[in-house]
């Protein structure tokens, strides 16, 4: 399957702890989008990569929240101090075109 | 503040009826217009998308676009159990997509 791949699936956490979530996209996608979803929403748009380039990152982002596509292929995203807020699934989304494809989601839980 | 809106439904419908889902977006200049489908617990996957003003088909599903109105739909013909999801409608405003909360579809046997 060459889909877009995250990982983890499942993260629990206690508060105040960090977590980092990977995800790596199809191949020859370009562009990487991280979104974040909870229950009975759609998603919501945090940040957007061009190759390595971070080119868009929302204003809900805190500063807690980093994310970082070093070579233009896989990315990470960071959250410092996790907060019960913070509980949801974070998306991964790529694109080469307009179509973006996402991947499995990591669901998180803070505790 | 891009707006994309959805009634949640949820919209019953009888298996082999058309279901019809609709949305309402802000941004008059918005260009391109997505429609995933999202099981529970899953992650959401792309239906189709539509730019120009009008219809796109694709097998069961049709797509429709009024820009004047600012308002995308779905239709979904001979509806199956297997249908029965949450349909999200996507704006592109820039660099990223701006979700609705989703339409809850269920199709009934």
């Amino acid at each position: 399957d060459t889909g877009v791949s995250q990982d983890p699936r499942h993260k629990i956490t206690k508060r105040g702890q960090n977590v980092t979530f990977r995800c790596d996209p199809i191949s020859e996608h370009n562009r990487l989008y991280w979104y974040r979803q909870t229950l009975g929403q759609g998603p919501e748009f945090l940040t957007y990569f061009q190759n390595e380039a971070q080119l868009e990152k929302s204003r809900l982002l805190s500063d807690r929240f980093s994310a970082e596509r070093p070579k233009g292929s896989f990315s990470t995203l960071e959250i410092q101090r996790t907060e019960q807020g913070d509980s949801a699934m974070y998306l991964c989304a790529s694109s080469w075109g307009q179509e973006a494809f996402f991947g499995q989601g990591t669901r998180l839980t803070v505790v | 503040q891009k707006e994309v809106e959805q009634n949640s439904g949820p919209l019953s419908v009888p298996e082999g009826a058309i279901a019809s889902l609709n949305c309402t977006y802000s941004d008059r200049g918005s260009q391109s217009f997505f429609w995933y489908r999202q099981y529970s617990g899953k992650s959401p996957e792309l239906i189709m998308f539509i730019y120009s003003n009008g219809d796109k088909e694709d097998g069961r599903f049709t797509a429709q676009l009024n820009k004047a109105s600012q308002y995308v739909s779905l239709l979904i013909r001979d509806s199956q159990p297997s249908d029965s999801a949450t349909y999200l409608c996507a704006v592109e405003y820039g660099n990223k997509l701006v979700f609705g909360a989703g339409t809850i579809l269920r199709v009934k046997s």
